[in-house]
């Protein structure tokens, strides 16, 4: 069974720029998170997705970010324009039922220049 | 809300030696515990996790932890490590029965020297 895949793995973008990152969750998983570690600090929960619905985003930092999920399969995760305090490794994770293990992508490192 | 405080950002030990990485947490309300593990150049994977049950958790690659309610404490640990266990440490905890965020730490980098 394949895992929870991110593209891209890497992105370096100036400042101001738009950057769109994927994930592809387990097939099956309703439950589909994002996270993002900023240089030296933890990992931070930013949004969750139950199928299409968005049902927690109280960790999204601003309305630069936007995240979709379109027919409950996979997720983009958009920051527009970017901005230097943005860099860092964004994971996306998913699970099958709320509550359960969540299993997690390989992250997508953002540098913004 | 929940917080995770993981002491050791740093961790080197020698091979075959055992080690301790050390992980507190703060919350009002019962949590859900992890702990994974980050592999340079790879994601974050499922090292261990206690529901319920037993304190003492095992995991994969050797490694074990224990739940101590009175100290909410969750200290991750392993008898003899391998080169192979260099990488860094994540633990984490959600609240119980519901389809919560993870909190993490800071993350422990174990570095194992031959």
């Amino acid at each position: 069974e394949a895992g929870v895949t991110q593209f891209p793995s890497h992105s370096v973008i100036e400042k101001g720029q738009t950057v769109t990152l994927r994930c592809d969750p387990i097939s099956g998983h309703d439950n589909l998170y994002w996270y993002r570690r900023v240089m030296g600090k933890e990992i931070k929960f930013l949004l969750h997705f139950v199928k299409e619905s968005k049902q927690d985003e109280s960790g999204m930092p601003n309305n630069r970010f936007l995240a979709e999920r379109t027919g409950g399969t996979y997720s983009t995760l958009k920051v527009q324009p970017a901005e230097l305090e943005d860099s860092g490794v964004y994971f996306c994770a998913s699970s099958q039922f709320p509550g359960e293990t969540q299993y997690f992508g390989p992250g997508t490192r953002l540098l913004v220049l | 809300a929940q917080s995770v405080t993981q002491l050791d950002s740093q961790v080197p030990v020698f091979e075959e030696a055992p080690v301790e990485l050390r992980c507190n947490y703060s919350s009002s309300v019962s949590v859900y515990l992890f702990w994974y593990v980050q592999y340079p150049n790879q994601g974050l994977q499922l090292l261990l996790k206690y529901l319920s049950g037993s304190t003492l958790v095992k995991g994969i690659n050797g490694f074990e932890a224990e739940f101590n309610k009175s100290q909410t404490s969750f200290h991750l640990r392993k008898p003899s490590v391998h080169i192979s266990d260099t990488a860094e440490y994540f633990c984490a905890v959600s609240p119980r029965g519901s389809a919560r965020q993870l909190t993490f730490g800071s993350g422990t980098q174990l570095t194992v020297l031959p």
